[in-house]
């Protein structure tokens, strides 16, 4: 069966950077592109980007442009989020997700608490 | 981007009742509209893609219209597990944009 799996809760401190992974199985890594997807505590889900497994390609929300990579490791059918220069306002729960074509993302990680906090 | 408005954020209704919530597009994305529910604690989980098309496993209850910019999801008779938040999302272009969310709660 398809699952995706994360990392776990992560604190971390203002301007500092963190990196959640999420596993991939019961299906072929390389077909599907991974999105990510947060959201802080209270409020609705945002895009963030999303990574094409087969050949690396990244597109990325204008907002984390500049602070977010998407990266994987087809040994492994593992992706990888990294955000950088963390604030506060970047505590929430990132998911990844599994886009089939265009039609929706039909599988999602558990979701990764990341709280931000001096 | 996209921007995708639903409406409205919250209703209350009673189990049996009908329940429509509508979600527009700022410009046309044909049917690459997909419905999520939400429940607390838990990840999304996928309700319709394509505007209309049911996902496997999803009560048939629960269906999808529209096209363009103007779409509706509609459950045709509340279940007390539908009580959750139900977001759209548009398909159509990166970057894949959510609706700010319905909450539908119990009357």
């Amino acid at each position: 069966q398809v699952q995706l799996v994360q990392s776990g809760a992560e604190v971390k401190k203002p301007g500092a950077s963190v990196k959640v992974s999420c596993k991939a199985s019961g299906y072929t890594f390389t077909g599907y592109y991974i999105h990510w997807v947060r959201q802080a505590p209270g409020q609705g889900l945002e895009w963030m980007g999303r990574i094409n497994p087969n050949t690396g390609g990244t597109n990325y929300a204008q907002k984390f442009q500049d602070r977010v990579t998407l990266t994987r490791d087809t040994s492994i059918s593992t992706a990888y989020m990294e955000l950088s220069r963390l604030r506060s306002d970047d505590t929430a729960v990132y998911s990844c997700a599994r886009e089939v074509a265009q039609w929706g993302f039909d599988y999602w990680g558990q979701g990764t608490l990341v709280t931000v906090s001096s | 981007d996209i921007q995708m408005t639903q409406s409205p954020s919250s209703l209350s209704a009673s189990v049996g009742d009908r329940v429509t919530i509508t979600c527009r597009a700022s410009q046309s994305i044909n049917s690459y509209l997909n419905w999520y529910q939400q429940k607390p604690g838990k990840a999304p989980n996928l309700l319709i893609y394509a505007a209309s098309t049911l996902q496997s496993g999803v009560p048939s209850r629960f269906s999808g219209s529209g096209s363009g910019t103007d779409f509706t999801l509609t459950i045709s008779s509340l279940q007390p597990e539908d009580f959750a938040t139900y977001y759209c999302q548009q398909s159509y272009s990166t970057p894949r944009t959510f609706g700010q969310g319905t909450k539908v709660e119990i009357k």
